[in-house]
């Protein structure tokens, strides 16, 4: 079953505006990293918050991580055009002898100048 | 760049073809990855290869065959395709293969359509 659950799926704020997205995710991970895409492009990483942390920063982006409530989500402060893209968070979870990456369908975020 | 290079960028193919995928990363990683990514759904995990050996297969069609030559080099080889395989074909790296411990490194992607 899905894992990362992206919310809202589509997302339109003005330039300058925060974005903030959300991810929930239904059994425990080990850790939850969040991924851009640009139109047509590959996916590139972001950030990775472990279990373990709650809150992690990076530049404009800050990352949340509430593992009581299965959900993390994705803050980008003063946006900016070249912002515009979709966003993916992708959990970290242990079963059948391995860990996996499982990946959410992603958001998109359109920022306008 | 991320280091990771796939081509072709664009392939179209017939149903009865034989195409392959290309993937090549300059990163010394020890583990590359093909993903599927089809609209409105999750990016799908196809296989894992970690140094050298195949270690997952996601139930995958054996209409998809890979090949991994060495850890640099990494194939997706296509033969008798369905119209529903047309999707976004990613390649990713990670430096050991731990699975959702490490940060995946992405290609651009081989935009495929099946006719």
């Amino acid at each position: 079953s899905q894992q990362g659950e992206e919310d809202p799926q589509a997302l339109s704020i003005q330039e300058g505006e925060n974005a903030t997205m959300n991810c929930s995710y239904k059994t425990s991970i080990n850790n939850l990293q969040w991924y851009r895409q640009n139109s047509g492009r590959g996916l590139v990483h972001l950030i990775l918050i472990r279990s373990n942390e709650r809150e992690k920063h990076s530049g404009r982006l800050r990352v949340t991580l509430d593992t009581s409530k299965k959900s993390s989500s994705l803050l980008i402060t003063a946006s900016r055009a070249a912002d515009t893209a979709s966003y993916f968070c992708a959990a970290a979870l242990y079963g059948g002898g391995s860990e996996k990456l499982v990946f959410g369908k992603g958001m998109k975020l359109t920022v306008n100048p | 760049e991320t280091g990771v290079t796939q081509t072709p960028r664009h392939l179209v193919m017939g149903m009865t073809n034989k195409k392959s995928l290309k993937c090549e990363q300059h990163l010394g990683h020890n583990a590359m990855y093909w993903y599927k990514q089809s609209a409105k759904k999750p990016l799908e995990l196809m296989f894992v290869y970690s140094l050298e050996e195949r270690v997952e297969n996601n139930s995958v069609p054996s209409r998809f065959s890979p090949e991994c030559p060495n850890s640099s080099h990494l194939f997706l080889h296509l033969h008798t395709l369905q119209p529903e395989d047309s999707a976004l074909y990613l390649c990713a790296s990670s430096q050991d293969g731990q699975g959702g411990n490490e940060k995946l490194f992405f290609g651009s992607g081989t935009q495929l359509s099946v006719l």
